[in-house]
């Protein structure tokens, strides 16, 4: 069964500094896909960041970046120039590539880290 | 706003008594997930349905069951309720052959008393 672990439970940053949140999975699979969400204080679950397991480079969404590390089995996230509204919890998450054409997999989830953004 | 939408948003029932929950996916997106978020357990997969089929199970429990109508609305049934079953419950949508992009709700909130 695969696993996320995510071992930094809360973190804090200044405003406009960069951060960068780990996360580690276990998986005997080669072909995968792994997301990065963000729940904000009003709960809702929004993607931030996606990684194909097959691309060997690092997705970028404007300010957050990915450290993809296959072999290491690890996929960090890097914010930059952090604003007041990062201010969230962060999840990292798997899915596997099993039954992809009308039958995609479920999301499997680290327990999260808090990410605090300080004015 | 992700397109997805869930009702009630909150929900206060007492241990014991049986509620439903509704998911209207994206316009257009085949399959509904299930999830529930809890302090306990975190954010844990449900139940999966594609086109109306059941197509994988997670940490659901056997007093819960899903469905998904033709219309691709789904519904999570939670009955006998206890209360470490007080979660937020998400539901989420994807089209096939997208990139497996999942579109969460915004949750709805149970609290068993």
């Amino acid at each position: 069964a695969q696993t996320v672990t995510q071992s930094q439970p809360e973190m804090s940053v200044q405003e406009a500094e960069t951060v960068t949140l780990s996360c580690t999975y276990d998986t005997s699979e080669s072909n995968y896909y792994l997301f990065w969400y963000k729940q904000p204080p009003s709960r809702q679950m929004i993607l931030v960041i996606r990684q194909e397991a097959y691309k060997q480079q690092n997705a970028t969404e404007n300010r957050f970046s990915v450290n993809f590390q296959k072999a290491a089995k690890s996929f960090s996230l890097k914010i930059s120039d952090s604003q007041l509204g990062d201010t969230a919890m962060y999840f990292c998450a798997f899915m596997s590539r099993a039954g992809y054409g009308g039958s995609q997999g479920n999301l499997i989830f680290g327990k999260g880290t808090k990410l605090s953004v300080k004015p | 706003d992700s397109g997805v939408t869930q009702t009630p948003k909150h929900l206060i029932t007492a241990t014991g008594q049986r509620v439903t929950l509704r998911c209207s996916p994206r316009s257009g997106d085949l399959s509904v997930y299930w999830y529930q978020q809890s302090l306990d357990q975190g954010l844990q997969f449900l139940i999966h349905y594609y086109n109306g089929e059941e197509r994988a199970k997670g940490n659901i429990l056997e007093r819960f069951s899903a469905q998904q109508f033709p219309d691709l609305h789904s519904e999570l049934n939670l009955s006998s309720l206890e209360l470490g079953d007080s979660a937020l419950y998400f539901c989420a949508s994807s089209a096939r052959g997208a990139y497996n992009e999942q579109f969460f709700g915004p949750g709805t909130r149970l609290t068993v008393l």
